[in-house]
């Protein structure tokens, strides 16, 4: 079960880009990375998912180095509204035990 | 869709009483999972089913009690409740096989045991 260990918190001004690290060190061979978003009072949602090198959708960019014992997930100009907890996980491709490691995520406040 | 719901939204329990958490999923999902959140903790995974049938721990599985006798739905359930087990939990479900393993969430349930 690969842990991750993420900053507590972030704060940010509105249209800058944000970049939270996440460090993953026993990422192992079949290990994925993907990261969620929490706003209060709300379960979880997926933001994007990635393996190695970068992957962009719609939301967010995430890059991952060759040796992918980290993983960088990148906010273009964000709002007010993406203030929220984000969450790194590792996992098998799969996720056939569900045994994903959430921690305590890191809290991004937006400031106007 | 309504994606996976749960019920209910908030509860009060006494010490000692036992209720049931439902959740339901409408996307034939075969994996499901059951979460608690506690302030500053993250979510811990309380038990987890990968098929009508089939359920497994999770890290914090002790007081609660889950089955899976349907693909739809996978309540949790606690015996005898006590103040330890307030928290919030969510429900969780995803397709468990190739794809991104993308975990859908409800809304959660917020329980205080007095």
């Amino acid at each position: 079960l690969a842990k991750t260990t993420q900053p507590i918190s972030m704060d940010s001004y509105e249209g800058q880009e944000v970049n939270i690290t996440c460090s993953h060190n026993n990422i192992a061979t079949n290990d994925y990375i993907t990261w969620y978003q929490q706003f209060p009072s709300q379960g979880p949602r997926f933001i994007i998912q990635g393996y190695k090198t970068k992957v962009t959708n719609e939301v967010a960019s995430l890059f991952i180095p060759a040796d992918r014992k980290s993983s960088t997930l990148s906010l273009p100009r964000v709002s007010l509204s993406d203030t929220a907890v984000y969450y790194c996980l590792v996992g098998d491709e799969r996720y056939r035990a569900n045994n994903l490691f959430f921690g305590t995520g890191t809290r991004l406040t937006v400031i106007p | 869709n309504a994606g996976v719901t749960q019920t209910p939204k908030f509860q009060v329990l006494k010490t000692g009483q036992s209720m049931t958490l439902q959740c339901a999923q409408d996307m034939n999902h075969e994996y499901m999972s059951w979460y608690r959140q506690d302030p500053g903790m993250g979510l811990r995974l309380i038990h987890y089913s990968v098929g009508a049938g089939i359920t497994d721990q999770g890290e914090v599985p002790n007081g609660y009690n889950v089955s899976r006798s349907t693909t739809e739905d996978f309540p949790l359930r606690l015996l005898s409740a006590a103040p330890s087990q307030t928290s919030v939990y969510f429900c969780a479900s995803n397709r468990g096989g190739g794809d991104t393993g993308e975990l859908f969430f409800g809304e959660g349930s917020r329980l205080t045991v007095l």
